[in-house]
Order: structure tokens, then sequence, then C-alpha cells
């Protein structure tokens, strides 16, 4: 049933970079994507919805411009994180919805983990 | 957004016998979802339970079953029969029912099974 893929699970970056983050749904397709952090021993925030072909929603204090979201296909959302400062250090997860998901059930990735030096 | 509230930080049960986790919730909808996911050492969020708003009776998945109190914003999770595999982080989970269909998570209850 229903996978998600994130990629990398893991990156180590300097700060001042970039980083971007894959995140596919491998045998269903989504028209929408979502995408958390989740601080140590924390929950997972909500960040944004990844919609397929038009504009991220941000969810309040969630800077646009820091977190770029990009749905180009209805299998593929990526997250990049620009300009990246250590306190951007987290574990990220991106969830998938079924377009014909009607039990509203999201499909979650494995998550990455970012460390910014 | 919506708020959800476990206020359980840390819970600890007898290998084989039964626990609940607590979850309460704040929202001005009628239509919305409620979930329980699981998450192991390993990170991945595993479904655990899902429960409809609409729905009166209460969910059930084989070990697990859910107290579903609508007027009072609750829903708790039973585990019966409790196995060392179910050590794990239990989140709960509002859905949004409108086609954004965003989820927020309360805090997490962390369970430990004792053998």
């Amino acid at each position: 049933g229903a996978v998600v893929s994130q990629h990398p699970s893991r990156v180590i970056c300097k700060s001042g970079t970039s980083v971007k983050i894959e995140c596919r749904s491998l045998d269903f397709q989504a028209t929408t994507m979502f995408w958390y952090r989740q601080f140590p021993k924390q929950s997972l925030m909500l960040m944004a919805t990844s919609n397929e072909g038009s504009k991220a929603t941000y969810e309040q204090g969630v800077e646009k411009d820091k977190f770029l979201i990009n749905h180009a296909s209805l299998t593929l959302s990526t997250l990049t994180v620009t300009s990246a400062h250590p306190e951007d250090s987290s574990f990220y997860i991106c969830s998938a919805r079924e377009i014909a998901g009607g039990s509203r059930e999201q499909f979650f990735g494995p998550g990455t983990r970012l460390t910014v030096l | 957004a919506q708020t959800v509230t476990q206020s359980q930080p840390e819970m600890s049960v007898q290998e084989a016998e039964t626990v609940t986790l607590s979850c309460t919730y704040d929202t001005s909808e009628s239509d919305y979802y409620l979930f329980w996911y699981k998450q192991p050492p390993s990170r991945q969020m595993i479904l655990v339970i899902r429960q409809e708003a609409y729905k009166q009776q209460n969910a059930t998945e084989n070990r697990f079953s859910v107290n579903f109190q609508k007027a009072a914003k609750s829903f708790s999770l039973k585990i019966s029969d409790s196995q060392l595999g179910d050590a794990a982080m239990y989140f709960c989970a509002y859905g949004k029912s409108n086609t954004g269909n965003q989820f927020y998570f309360g805090t997490g209850t962390s369970l430990t099974v004792i053998p």
C-alpha cells in the first residue's frame, strides 16, 4: 500500500547554504502533500500544505521565503531550506494524501534529519 | 489552528495489560477526523486508528480501540494485551475535513511496555 519516500534521509550542511529535500509518493498520486518539522522529543508541527500546480499554503509563523516548496507533479514535492542556519536543524517529515483518499489518511515519509553547522 | 492536548507525556504498562492514552482537542467544526499515530524509534509515523467525527460508533482495530466523546472533545486510545512492540511515541491528530485536510498533532505520549 501507499508508500512515501524522502531523500535524503540525513543531510549536514554549512550555515548559509541551501538544502533541498524531496518527498515522493511511490505508488499513488497525491495532489496534496504536507511538510512538518519535529524538534527532538516534540510533536510534529505543520509547516505548509503543498498543492500540485499551485502555490503552497504556509502555516502562521512559517517564513515562505525561507522554506520554499514546489509541488511540480502528482508524485513529487520538494522543500528547500534557503540560507540555512543552525536553528533550522530539525527533523523534517512529509506526508501525502491520495487523490481519491476518502479516508483522509495521510501517509508519512521516513523523515529527513537536517543538521546545519 | 486547532489545538490538540495530550496530558500524559509518559505512560507505562505491563506486558499483556491494558493502557489508555488521553487526548482532548479544541475545535468549532462539526465535521472532522481524528487519528492516533505511533512513532517508534525509527521516526516513521504509523497509523494506528482513525475516527470520523460524524460516526458515533467507536473505532476498533484489533487490540486498539478508541473512546470518542464528541461533546467533551475527547478521543482516548485503549491498547489491550500490550506487547513489547507497542512501545513508542503516540500522537493524537486532528484532521480537518475540508479539501486542505491539514493535520494538527498533540504533544505525544511516550509509552513504555514493561516485560
